[in-house]
C-alpha cells in the first residue's frame, strides 16, 4: 500500500520569501511522485512529477522539490514567492506495482499556501 | 497539450432528479479515466476508475447503481449521479490518462448542489 503525508495543512509565508511544502511518502515499490496545484472552485494543475532520474525536478511557476529516497520525501519549494503562489498544494504518489490498484494516484491531505503582502 | 474538460461547470438540481457529467480529454485518448469527489477543505477521493470499452471499477463505498460511469469513447467519459440527494452535493473531478503514461490530467470541475 502506498501513502502520501503533507505537514502542515496551512503554510503562511511573506512574499518574496521561501516557499517549503513538505511531502512525505510510503511505497514499498520506486514511487512516481507528484504535486499538483489547485486554485478555488478549480481542479488540479500538474506543477511537476518524479518518475526516474535526476532527483531534483523543476516545474512550472519556478517551483522545484527533490526526491530524497533514505528520507521518503518529496518536498515542494519556490525560492520566492507571489501573491499568486496562494492555493491548495496536493503531493501524490501513483500506484505502478500492479494490481488493481495499478495507475491510481493516492493524494495528501493537502497544504493551503497563503502568501503575505 | 494535455487538456481536459468538464461539463458542466456547475449544477443545481432537485432532490431525485439525475444529473450527468460529461469529461472530455481535448487532445488527447484517454483509455484511462478517473472520477473523484472533494469535500470541502478535504482531498480527493477516487470514487472510480473508467476504462475505454470496459465496465468501471468502484472504490470500497462507492455504490455503483448510485454513480453510474460510461466510457464509452477514447475521449469522452460520463458520470451519472442517479437519484440525486443533498448528500450529494459535493464537487466532482475527473482526470484522463493516455495509455502507458503514469501523468493524470485534471477537469476543471462541476459543483454539483441537490436541493
Amino acid at each position: 500500500a502506498q501513502s502520501v503525508t503533507q505537514l502542515g495543512s496551512h503554510v503562511s509565508v511573506s512574499e518574496g520569501a521561501l516557499v517549503l511544502l513538505r511531502c512525505n511518502y510510503s511505497s514499498s515499490v520506486p514511487p512516481y511522485l507528484f504535486w499538483y496545484v489547485q486554485y478555488p472552485n478549480q481542479g488540479l494543475q500538474l506543477l511537476l512529477k518524479y518518475t526516474t532520474g535526476a532527483t531534483l525536478v523543476k516545474g512550472i511557476n519556478g517551483f522545484e522539490a527533490e526526491f530524497k529516497k533514505s528520507e521518503t520525501s518529496f518536498h515542494l519549494t519556490k525560492p520566492s514567492a507571489h501573491m499568486s503562489d496562494a492555493a491548495e498544494y496536493f503531493c501524490a504518489v501513483i500506484n505502478n506495482a500492479g494490481g488493481t490498484s495499478y495507475g491510481k494516484l493516492t493524494f495528501g491531505q493537502g497544504t493551503i499556501l497563503t502568501v503575505h503582502p | 497539450g494535455a487538456v481536459v474538460s468538464q461539463h458542466p461547470s456547475r449544477v443545481i438540481c432537485k432532490s431525485g432528479t439525475s444529473v450527468k457529467i460529461e469529461c472530455r480529454s481535448l487532445d488527447f485518448q484517454a483509455t484511462t479515466m478517473f472520477w473523484y469527489r472533494q469535500f470541502p477543505k478535504q482531498s480527493l477521493m477516487l470514487m472510480a476508475t473508467s476504462n475505454e470499452g470496459s465496465k468501471a471499477t468502484y472504490e470500497q463505498g462507492v455504490e455503483k447503481d448510485k454513480f453510474l460511469i460510461n466510457h464509452a469513447s477514447l475521449t469522452l467519459s460520463t458520470l451519472t449521479v442517479t437519484s440525486a440527494h443533498p448528500e450529494d452535493s459535493s464537487f466532482y473531478i475527473c482526470s484522463a490518462r493516455e495509455t502507458s503514461r503514469e501523468t493524470q490530467y485534471f477537469g476543471p470541475g462541476t459543483r454539483l448542489l441537490v436541493l
